[in-house]
């Protein structure tokens, strides 16, 4: 059974950069089935997909944060992550990873718990 | 951007009545919808995909149709562990926008 894991800073600053890894047990990181996606959901509201990377490094952002993202991969470690710049207090969300499955990078099979990142000074 | 609309925002039933839930796309995805549990505090969850398609290990109670821009999820008798947020996302295009949500209660 798949698994996935984030983690990282839960307080960031204004203008800084928020950096999260995603860790992945329970199958491979490697498995061209697979892409490795990044969700986030800012608090009371909806759901927003920021962008999936493949094991071999292809990745695909969303056009309105393509500007601020980087999603990178490593496979030795099994582990993504996810590096957004320029923060700001709407980058605040709970930010979720995710395995994107059936051959699309935003169809999102197996999630992560999810872990709370507050852009604050 | 292609933008998603559902509807009810809220829903109240009674356990064992039929519900169903409205999302619709602002042009055609065919059958590129997905739909989302989530429970409060936790992380949403694949429910149906390709419109129709059960995931594995979800109840036979929930159902998709639906293609092109029309598309309905529903509960064919509610339950109380239903209680939960439900999101229709769109992935035929960039961005795989979501449905701003519809909460469901017990009556």
């Amino acid at each position: 059974q798949m698994q996935l894991q984030e983690s990282g800073p839960g307080l960031v600053k204004p203008s800084e950069t928020l950096s999260l890894t995603c860790s992945v047990s329970g199958g491979s990181i490697s498995n061209s089935a697979y892409y490795w996606v990044w969700i986030r959901q800012p608090p009371g509201k909806g759901l927003e997909w920021i962008g999936s990377i493949y094991y071999s490094g292809s990745t695909y952002y969303n056009p309105s944060l393509k500007s601020r993202v980087t999603i990178s991969v490593d496979t030795s470690k099994s582990q993504f992550s996810l590096k957004l710049n320029s923060v700001t207090a709407a980058d605040t969300a709970v930010y979720y990873c995710a395995s994107g499955g059936r051959g699309f990078f935003d169809l999102m099979v197996v999630w992560g718990k999810g872990t709370t990142v507050t852009v604050s000074s | 951007d292609i933008q998603m609309t559902q509807s009810p925002s809220t829903l109240s039933a009674s356990i064992g009545d039929r519900v169903t839930i409205t999302c619709r796309a602002s042009q055609s995805i065919s059958s590129w919808l997905a739909w989302y549990q989530q429970k409060p505090g936790k992380a949403p969850n694949l429910l149906i995909y390709k419109a129709s398609s059960l995931e594995s290990g979800v109840p036979s109670r929930f159902s998709g149709s639906g293609s092109g821009t029309e598309f309905t999820l529903t509960i064919s008798s509610l339950q109380p562990d239903d209680v939960a947020t439900y999101y229709c996302q769109q992935y035929n295009s960039f961005s795989g926008t979501f449905g701003q949500g519809t909460k469901v209660e017990i009556k």
